[in-house]
């Protein structure tokens, strides 16, 4: 089955200062790579996802780059700011019908 | 529109005890989800349902049980509450037709603690 490994787990910028969160999975049949920004207290919300058709994609200041070869894919977010203090979660879509599995998460923090 | 809804919004369990939490969506989305979140683990798929009427076993099944009976709801029963469940757990559907892929929508979650 798909595992999804998440790193790092914790990750601290200043204000104005990019962030990259990396992933990797491990079933080469994987889709579907979605990634959550859950704030303290709140539930997940999808930010942005990737289809494997496509190597990257982006929504103003974040990003998302897929590569299938080396089965990783990555968040960036330019221009930092602190409401993107939140707990970030990536997962791939596992053999089998719509079954995410996630990674375990990064903590960032976005100093002013 | 409330979107998904669960309830309660927490709980204080005592071992031993049987237990359902109650999700509700009325997006008419097909699919539905059953997620624990624990610290350092992320998100664990418990249960899914892809239609009324089916159900499957995610990555962390046992101790729980789900029913579809219809579309909107999908609750989750903990039959004989222990410790290691306290957590936690979100609700989550998704409009999924055949083999695509479509987003997952989350409830509030329930934070279950058993004592």
């Amino acid at each position: 089955g798909e595992n999804v490994e998440q790193h790092p787990s914790t990750l601290s910028v200043q204000e104005g200062d990019s962030a990259v969160i990396k992933c990797t999975y491990s079933d080469s049949a994987s889709n579907y790579f979605p990634w959550y920004k859950q704030e303290l207290g709140k539930r997940p919300q999808l930010i942005i996802d990737i289809r494997s058709n496509v190597g990257e994609k982006k929504d103003q200041r974040i990003a998302v780059t897929l590569n299938k070869t080396a089965k990783h894919f990555s968040l960036h977010i330019t221009e930092t700011q602190p409401e993107d203090s939140a707990v970030y979660f990536c997962a791939g879509f596992s053999g089998g019908y719509n079954k995410l599995i996630f990674g375990a998460g990064t903590r960032l923090a976005v100093h002013p | 529109i409330a979107g998904i809804t669960q309830a309660p919004t927490s709980q204080i369990l005592a071992a031993g005890r049987r237990m359902t939490l109650r999700c509700t969506q009325d997006m008419r989305h097909n699919a539905m989800y059953w997620y624990r979140q624990d610290l350092g683990l992320g998100l664990r798929l418990i249960h899914y349902s892809n239609t009324a009427g089916t159900t499957g076993k995610g990555e962390v099944p046992d101790g729980y049980s789900v029913s579809r009976a219809n579309t909107d709801d999908f609750p989750l029963t903990l039959a004989s509450a222990v410790p290691s469940q306290t957590s936690v757990y979100f609700c989550a559907s998704s409009d999924s037709q055949g083999s695509s892929t479509d987003t997952q929508y989350f409830g509030p979650g329930t934070r279950l603690t058993v004592l």
